[in-house]
């Protein structure tokens, strides 16, 4: 069964302070692998999406790399506006009609200024 | 660019009662995907819709719950003789034609049952 698992659950930063988040993946097959920001009461914003081991993609003070079992959201002195849900997605590659995101359960952020 | 809208953002239903959610895809995608998310836990995927046709819907409980996505008008989601276990928030992403992994997302229907 295709999973994807998070950590930490929730992680508190000073300002400024730099950190990473986990997302562990076990797929039949990887078509992409996806992160995005959820704030509370709102829908999930695109972030970054990977597709083969080694790749990195940036924005801002965010910077995500992608192994074959894991990938990793790297924050860079943070400031409190960073501070929300970030969520991990997969999109598995078994079935060719099937577009369906396998998402983990998210690691709580918090910035303190 | 709009992006992908959904009404109502809150709807209190007692229960027993029935519940539609509504969602219109950002303009110029044509596929539309119902995610929900319980307290406390991840997005789960629903349902799959192209126009007119459900692809996949593998995630739907089979009882209570459908969905649609007709030729005019926004996709549809339907719960009837809502529980206290439907209380969620309902979220619907749409993606442009054959790019199904690119999915964007609206701000979600927060359903409570009382």
């Amino acid at each position: 069964e295709d999973q994807v698992t998070q950590s930490p659950e929730a992680l508190r930063l000073q300002e400024g302070e730099s950190s990473s988040l986990n997302c562990s993946y076990t797929v039949s097959g990887l078509r992409g692998l996806f992160w995005y920001r959820q704030d509370p009461g709102k829908g999930p914003e695109f972030l970054f999406t990977l597709y083969s081991a080694g790749e990195e993609k940036e924005k801002e003070r965010l910077k995500a790399t992608l192994t074959k079992k894991e990938s990793f959201l790297h924050i860079t002195a943070p400031k409190p506006e960073d501070s929300a849900t970030y969520l991990c997605a997969v999109h598995p590659g078994t079935d060719q009609g099937a577009q369906k995101l396998v998402f983990g359960q998210g690691t709580r952020l918090t910035i303190n200024p | 660019n709009a992006g992908v809208m959904q009404n109502p953002r809150h709807l209190v239903r007692r229960r027993g009662q029935e519940a539609r959610l509504r969602c219109s895809p950002m303009k110029g995608h044509s596929h539309v995907y119902w995610y929900r998310q319980l307290p406390e836990e991840g997005l789960k995927f629903m349902v799959y819709l192209q126009k007119e046709n459900i692809i996949d819907e593998s995630g739907m409980p089979k009882e209570r719950f459908s969905a649609e996505f007709p030729k005019e008008g926004p996709s549809i989601l339907r719960i009837q003789q809502v529980v206290r276990g439907d209380s969620a928030a309902y979220f619907c992403a749409s993606s442009p034609r054959g790019r199904g992994y690119e999915q964007y997302f609206g701000p979600g229907t927060r359903l409570t049952v009382t």
